[in-house]
C-alpha cells in the first residue's frame, strides 16, 4: 500500500541533543513538508521541499533543519537550538503544482524534552 | 498567522443530529479551500476540497460551503456518529509557486451517544 511512514512514534530527547524524525513516502509525491502541532492548536509550517536537493524555511524554521537528498525522505533535525521543541510532528506529502491540493500526512511523532 | 489559546472551540452534539463546523480563512486570493479530520495522536486525515470558483461541493454525509463574500467555509456533517468525534481543520491552499496549505487552528466536535 502506498503511503506515508514516520518513525518513530514517540522520541525523547535530553536538554541540549539533536534528534532527527524520519519521514518515507512511497507515493511518488514531489512535495513533502515538515508542521509541528502544539496541544489544542493548529499545524505550523516548519519547513517544505517541492523537490530533490531543495528545501525552503516555513514560519517556524528555527531551531530546525531538513534535508532531501532522496524524492521518498525527508528527514527533520531538531537542534538544540530549539529552545521549546516538546510537540507533534506531522509530515506530509503531495503532488505539487496544479494536481489536487490534498495533502498525505503521516500518522505523527511526538517529541518529549525529558 | 498563529493560532492564540491553549483551547480549542468545542461543537457537542448529539448522535444522529447534523453538524456544522465554521472557519474564518484570510486569504482571498486562495484557489483551494480543504477540511482535515484529526483524531487523538493520529496524523490529519483529508475529508473534502473545494475550489474558489464553487460555493458548494458534496461528499459522502459531508457537504462544504464556500462564502467569498465573507471569506468563510462551512463544513456540515449529516447525521453526525460517534466516529466522527475529532478535531476539525479548515486549511486554504497559498497562491504563491509554493502551494503549501494554511491550517486553521480547529474545532473540537464531540458527539454525545
Amino acid at each position: 500500500d502506498g503511503g506515508i511512514t514516520q518513525s518513530p512514534k514517540y522520541l525523547f530527547r535530553k536538554e541540549g541533543q539533536n534528534v532527527t524524525l524520519s519521514c518515507e513516502q512511497n507515493l511518488n509525491h514531489d512535495a513533502m513538508y515538515w508542521y509541528r502541532q502544539d496541544p489544542g492548536q493548529g499545524l505550523r509550517l516548519i519547513y517544505y521541499s517541492q523537490i530533490v536537493n531543495d528545501f525552503q524555511k516555513g514560519d517556524i524554521a528555527e531551531g530546525y533543519s531538513v534535508s532531501r537528498e532522496k524524492k521518498e525522505s525527508f528527514p527533520l533535525t531538531v537542534t538544540s537550538a530549539q529552545k521549546n521543541p516538546t510537540a507533534f510532528y506531522l509530515c506530509a506529502s503531495s503532488t505539487s503544482g496544479t494536481g489536487g491540493p490534498g495533502y498525505t500526512f503521516g500518522s505523527g511523532t511526538r517529541l518529549t524534552v525529558v | 498567522g498563529e493560532s492564540v489559546g491553549l483551547h480549542l472551540p468545542t461543537l457537542s452534539v448529539q448522535e444522529g443530529d447534523n453538524s456544522i463546523i465554521n472557519c474564518a480563512y484570510s486569504n482571498s486570493a486562495s484557489d483551494y479551500f480543504i477540511w482535515y479530520k484529526q483524531e487523538s495522536g493520529k496524523g490529519p486525515q483529508f475529508i473534502i476540497d473545494i475550489r474558489s470558483n464553487m460555493d458548494k461541493r458534496q461528499g459522502q454525509r459531508v457537504t462544504v460551503l464556500l462564502n467569498k463574500t465573507v471569506k468563510h467555509l462551512s463544513l456540515q456533517i449529516a447525521a453526525t456518529q460517534p466516529g466522527d468525534s475529532a478535531v476539525y481543520f479548515c486549511a486554504e491552499r497559498a497562491t504563491d509557486s509554493s502551494y503549501k496549505l494554511i491550517f486553521g487552528s480547529g474545532t473540537r466536535l464531540l458527539v454525545r451517544p
